[in-house]
């Protein structure tokens, strides 16, 4: 099946700096990738839609300006979490569409567990 | 709008036992529904999908799910369980076309835990 790599799987940072989490499909091409993060013992919670060569598009209460989102490429999307604070840690998962219509499958990275001291 | 229950956050079978998950969804128009399993620390694995082909969907590792339009269910059944059944499972609906395409809405997760 199709896969999704994730990088960092883990990552801590000082609260203030920012993170950047790479999302890449390694055998097939994904226009559109979507951002969830997960709390602990919680459901995932998308947070935005991201799709190859335009803006992404922010689910309400999401702050874009904080969660930076770039899909450069049918390949690759990336999100930043700029200036992060202790409440931003979480895991943060990817899921690239896969090509095949509407109906087609979600294929996610592996997450990456993300600590703001 | 579209929305997911899944009914009992926890549940507790013994290996060789059958397995019921639950999921009851909501959605204005005909969804497309998932199971994904998620094992501590990793990401989702597909288990199965419906999309308005045969309404008994087979997945991998042994599990099905049927999808009943009139109860507007697609529970997720196991004849018997595995100890390496143990996990995390979400059952998720997305919808096709307008500004929902493609996301999908995930239920709250259920815990199964298979004893020996």
């Amino acid at each position: 099946g199709a896969v999704v790599s994730q990088h960092p799987s883990r990552v801590i940072c000082k609260s203030g700096t920012s993170v950047k989490i790479e999302c890449r499909s390694l055998d097939f091409q994904a226009t559109t990738m979507f951002w969830y993060r997960q709390f602990p013992k919680q459901s995932l919670m998308l947070m935005a839609t991201s799709n190859e060569g335009s803006k992404a598009t922010y689910e309400q209460g999401v702050e874009k300006d904080k969660f930076l989102i770039n899909h450069a490429s049918l390949t690759l999307s990336t999100l930043t979490v700029t200036s992060a604070h202790p409440e931003d840690s979480s895991f943060y998962i990817c899921s690239a569409h896969g090509q095949g219509g509407i109906a087609d499958t979600q294929y996610f990275g592996p997450g990456t567990r993300l600590t703001v001291l | 709008a579209q929305s997911v229950t899944q009914l009992g956050s926890h549940v507790s079978v013994s290996e060789g036992a059958l397995v019921l998950l639950r999921c009851n969804y909501s959605s204005s128009v005909p969804p497309y529904l998932f199971w994904y399993v998620q094992y501590p620390n990793q990401g989702l694995q597909l288990l199965l999908k419906y999309t308005s082909a045969a309404t008994l969907v087979k997945g991998i590792n042994g599990f099905e799910a049927e999808f009943k339009k009139s109860e507007t269910s697609f529970h997720l059944t196991k004849p018997s369980a595995h100890m390496s059944d143990a996990a995390e499972y979400f059952c998720a609906v997305s919808t096709a076309g307008g500004t929902s395409y493609g996301k999908l809405t995930f239920g709250q997760g259920t815990i199964l835990t298979v004893h020996p």
